[in-house]
């Protein structure tokens, strides 16, 4: 079984600035996928950035970049320029690949973080 | 591309009641989850289908849980003989299911409260 382990359950940061948000795992399984979504004050999970395990190159999409350290399963969340809007929770969640047999488990998802973007 | 969607909302029951939930997919998503999210908590997986076929099953889901997705389209949960403790966001959530396009889409949940 996969667990994922989100340290912080709290953050605060000033608009404009740069916080990073960590996430380790566990599993045994070498081929997987690991995400992070976002899920503002009651509204809907929003997928952040998804990044393959087989891939060494860290995802970025836009202000959002993760720093994947797969010999130390980490894989923390680094949002620049940080606005308003990114306030909510933030979940780090791991899914093995359903391909490599054994089939899918869904999402395993971390207790969350939640993000303060404060003006 | 109308994303998931889940039907009802929000849903109020006494204990001992059943309640069904519906989701549907985005189109062609031929893999469907569900979850169940309590407060505070990242949300937990219940199950899974592969088109029609129930493939998975997690221990949360007791004999008191059933799922169905019948024709491969749109998925019910149905809780029976509810219990407080099933008091919860269930999740639903679909996937093109092609190797590399494992990426979840969510819907926005139905929230329910047991009396």
């Amino acid at each position: 079984a996969q667990t994922v382990t989100q340290s912080q359950p709290e953050m605060s940061v000033q608009e404009a600035e740069t916080v990073t948000l960590s996430c380790t795992y566990d599993t045994s399984e070498s081929n997987y996928y690991l995400f992070w979504y976002k899920q503002p004050p009651s509204r809907q999970m929003i997928l952040v950035i998804r990044q393959e395990a087989y891939k060494q190159q860290n995802a970025t999409e836009n202000r959002f970049s993760v720093n994947f350290q797969k010999a130390a399963k980490s894989f923390s969340l680094k949002i620049s320029d940080s606005q308003l809007g990114d306030t909510a929770m933030y979940f780090c969640a791991f899914m093995k690949d359903p391909t490599s047999g054994g089939g899918a488990d869904g999402l395993t998802f971390g207790k969350g973080t939640h993000l303060i973007i404060q003006p | 591309d109308t994303g998931v969607s889940q039907d009802p909302r929000h849903k109020i029951t006494k204990r001992g009641q059943n309640v069904t939930f519906r989701c549907d997919p985005i189109s062609e998503h031929n893999r469907l989850y569900w979850y169940r999210q309590t407060l505070g908590q990242g949300p937990e997986f219940l199950t899974y289908f592969q088109n029609e076929a129930q493939l998975e099953k997690s221990r949360l889901l007791s004999d008191r849980f059933s799922a169905e997705r019948p024709k491969g389209s749109f998925s019910t949960l149905e809780i029976q003989r509810t219990e407080q403790g099933d008091s919860a966001m269930y999740l639903c959530a679909s996937s093109l299911g092609t190797g590399a396009q494992e990426t979840q889409y969510f819907g926005p949940g139905t929230r329910l409260l047991v009396l």
